[in-house]
């Protein structure tokens, strides 16, 4: 079972609105969680990285936590823009990185 | 600064072909790897390499080889194609491991008949 499990597996959102992904993890505690943006035939880049003690980061429109109790993170994309169609990854490091399977944002006009 | 390349973009070969795919980073960053990714599932370790002359084996090693002569290329060996190893290939670089961001290179589609 993969230690890194994201929801939803795809969404479809209106441009200007918001929505926010999920990160399920096992592995507790662990080293830093990073969440990936990956454009369609691209390689992922990094958007944020938290570390265990750490409960929030912002990058721009993307705000992503971390809730160690629930072992849970999110990523909130604000205001989307058409842009903002791409994967999302979360990484979990406990000197082994495991990698959810992404979650597939569409915004729509 | 090109950061993490990758070549071919685009392959396709037949079962029990060989082919290496290329990356290169100019960062002159120490930690380099491979992932595939398939559809459905993270991405998934193949080999990396913490410093030329140095590599190891990830999570999913078996029919690749990989070398690491110069700290800049990591090429990915491919010893006898097989159907299963048609994937998404993501070559990758970093500083070090732990809290350094890795770099991705674009990737290269890999298509075994």
């Amino acid at each position: 079972k993969n230690q890194v499990e994201q929801s939803p597996q795809s969404l479809i959102i209106l441009e200007g609105k918001n929505c926010t992904l999920q990160c399920n993890y096992t592995v507790s505690p662990f080293s830093n969680l990073r969440w990936y943006k990956q454009d369609t035939g691209r390689g992922p880049v990094s958007l944020t990285i938290m570390t265990f003690s750490e409960n929030t980061k912002s990058n721009g429109r993307y705000t992503a936590t971390l809730d160690a109790d629930t072992k849970q993170s999110s990523l909130h994309i604000t205001a989307s823009q058409l842009s903002d169609s791409a994967s999302y990854i979360c990484v979990l490091n406990d000197y082994k990185l495991s990698f959810g399977a992404g979650t597939t944002v569409t915004v729509r006009a | 600064n090109a950061g993490v390349t990758q070549t071919p973009k685009f392959q396709v070969l037949k079962t029990g072909q060989s082919m290496t795919l290329q990356c290169a980073q100019d960062m002159n960053h120490e930690y380099m790897s491979w992932y595939r990714q398939d559809p459905g599932m993270g991405l998934r370790l193949i080999h990396y390499s913490v410093g030329a002359g140095i590599t190891d084996q990830g999570e999913v090693p078996n029919g690749y080889n990989v070398s690491r002569s110069t700290t800049e290329d990591f090429p990915l060996r491919l010893l006898s194609a097989a159907p299963s190893q048609t994937s998404v290939y993501f070559c990758a670089s970093s500083r070090g491991q732990g809290q350094e961001t890795q770099y991705f290179g674009p990737g290269t589609r890999l298509l075994v008949l």
